[in-house]
């Protein structure tokens, strides 16, 4: 079954703490990104990769970094954790060149 | 700058309407049209996408369109169930400047009652 697999689900972390959402999928694609989804603004991307090794920044990756050492992982850090980062994370993914995108099930993440 | 409108931010409507979800972008140049259904809790679960070069798309009792010169889409369902009740988000790729990433609107908040 194709998927897109997010861990943690649901996480309270404290202010500073580093934190890394993990993002899989099983599809062999070669594009994957990361979104978060807050109210009123909707969805924004906050990086993306077209490929291993290649990563570049979306809307709005200051306070994130990613790497894309295997085609099938694609890990969202959180190096120091603020507030204004608590949102819901969506990671997704697709074949290069393809139209069909496949949305992970979301990470609630709250930083207290 | 790419920029995605959606209307009405909530709709609620008796169940067995027709009903169209209203969605606009600004940058004509899009290479595709996405709508999107999202439910309380869940990912997105893409509906119909439209290329540039269509005009329409349908799936079940979903209808999609899409005028690019007018930067319109709409997203037609008929016969309304309960089922139906979700957030309809539509989301266009393309534009200038845009490297293949979905710019999405707000979305559309149904509710659908019995």
């Amino acid at each position: 079954e194709a998927q897109v697999t997010q861990n943690p689900r649901y996480l309270i972390t404290v202010t500073g703490k580093k934190l890394t959402v993990t993002c899989s999928q099983n599809m062999n694609h070669e594009y994957m990104s990361w979104y978060r989804q807050d109210p009123g603004l909707g969805l924004r991307q906050i990086y993306y990769s077209m490929n291993v090794e290649v990563t570049d920044k979306g809307d709005v990756p200051e306070g994130y970094k990613v790497s894309r050492k295997e085609k099938r992982n694609f890990p969202l850090i959180l190096e120091s954790p603020s507030p204004n980062q608590t949102s819901l994370y969506f990671c997704a993914s697709r074949k290069l060149g393809g139209n069909t995108i496949y949305f992970g099930e979301g990470s609630w993440l709250t930083v207290v | 700058k790419q920029e995605v409108t959606q209307i009405p931010a909530a709709l609620s409507v008796p169940e067995g309407e027709n009903l169209v979800l209203n969605c606009s972008f600004t940058d004509s140049a899009i290479y595709n049209l996405q709508w999107f259904r999202q439910d309380p809790g869940k990912g997105l679960t893409s509906l119909l996408l439209i290329q540039s070069s269509q005009r329409e798309q349908t799936s079940g009792r979903l209808n999609a369109s899409l005028d690019k010169s007018s930067g319109r889409s709409t997203l037609y369902i008929a016969a309304s169930q309960p089922g139906d009740s979700a957030t309809y988000l539509c989301a266009v790729t393309g534009g200038s400047g845009n490297t293949g990433k979905l710019i999405f609107g707000q979305g559309t908040t149904l509710q659908v009652k019995p």
